[in-house]
């Protein structure tokens, strides 16, 4: 099946600091999605991407989609503690599938 | 503007029964998708309806069956719980069959003793 790694599993940072995080697979997808779910909560979409190099921002967010189409990453600038959460990468093959893929997510935890 | 809604936020259920969970897509959206999370995970996919059939099904055994409404509105059903069906359902919805952006509801967590 397909297989996705997300890293880190988990972040601590401080307040102010930028954040980095990545996907990556070994099957191409056509549209990579980026998620922050809290606890007890819906996932959140934060930014779609749907052409490899694309480079998309949403505020202090910026993800960019793999040349490869194999892979993904989000950055967050300067860190406030609203941005603790759990935050999912999630791919979606080609065609009409429906199936988003998820990882296994990053925590990220922001100390004041 | 209404965003996903699902009920109910919370339910316990014994080993062998039968539930029922509901989703009503955001305003706009036709596609439904359902997605379990046990804790610590991300979600899986289930499945996903569009015009009122399913479309595409994750590796989900026959126990998970689903309905679409006219008002595209969803039911997920669980026959024969076992312990680990125990986590939360998520739905999503979006526009077109494929569903490009997905939205999620709250979800609904289900506890099964």
């Amino acid at each position: 099946g397909q297989q996705l790694n997300q890293s880190p599993q988990s972040m601590f940072i401080q307040e102010g600091e930028d954040v980095s995080m990545n996907c990556t697979s070994s099957s191409i997808f056509n549209t990579w999605l980026w998620y922050k779910q809290d606890p007890g909560e819906g996932p959140v979409l934060l930014i779609a991407l749907y052409k490899a190099g694309e480079l998309t921002s949403n505020g202090r967010l910026t993800a960019q989609f793999g040349i490869t189409r194999k892979d993904s990453f989000l950055n967050i600038s300067a860190s406030i503690p609203s941005d603790v959460g759990i935050y999912f990468c999630a791919p979606r093959g080609s065609g009409n599938t429906g199936k988003l893929i998820f990882g296994q997510g990053t925590t990220l935890q922001v100390k004041p | 503007d209404a965003g996903v809604t699902q009920s109910p936020t919370h339910l316990i259920k014994t080993r062998g029964q039968q539930v029922t969970l509901r989703c009503s897509p955001k305003s706009g959206h036709d596609t439904v998708s359902w997605y379990q999370q046990a804790l610590g995970q991300g979600p899986q996919f289930i499945f996903q309806y569009y015009e009122e059939e399913e479309r595409q099904r994750g590796n989900f055994p026959d126990r998970f069956s689903g309905h679409q409404f006219p008002n595209y509105s969803s039911e997920l059903n669980v026959n024969a719980l076992l312990l680990g069906d125990s986590a939360l359902y998520l739905c999503a919805s979006s526009f077109g069959e494929g569903g490009y952006e997905q939205y999620f509801g709250p979800g609904t967590r289900l506890t099964v003793t």
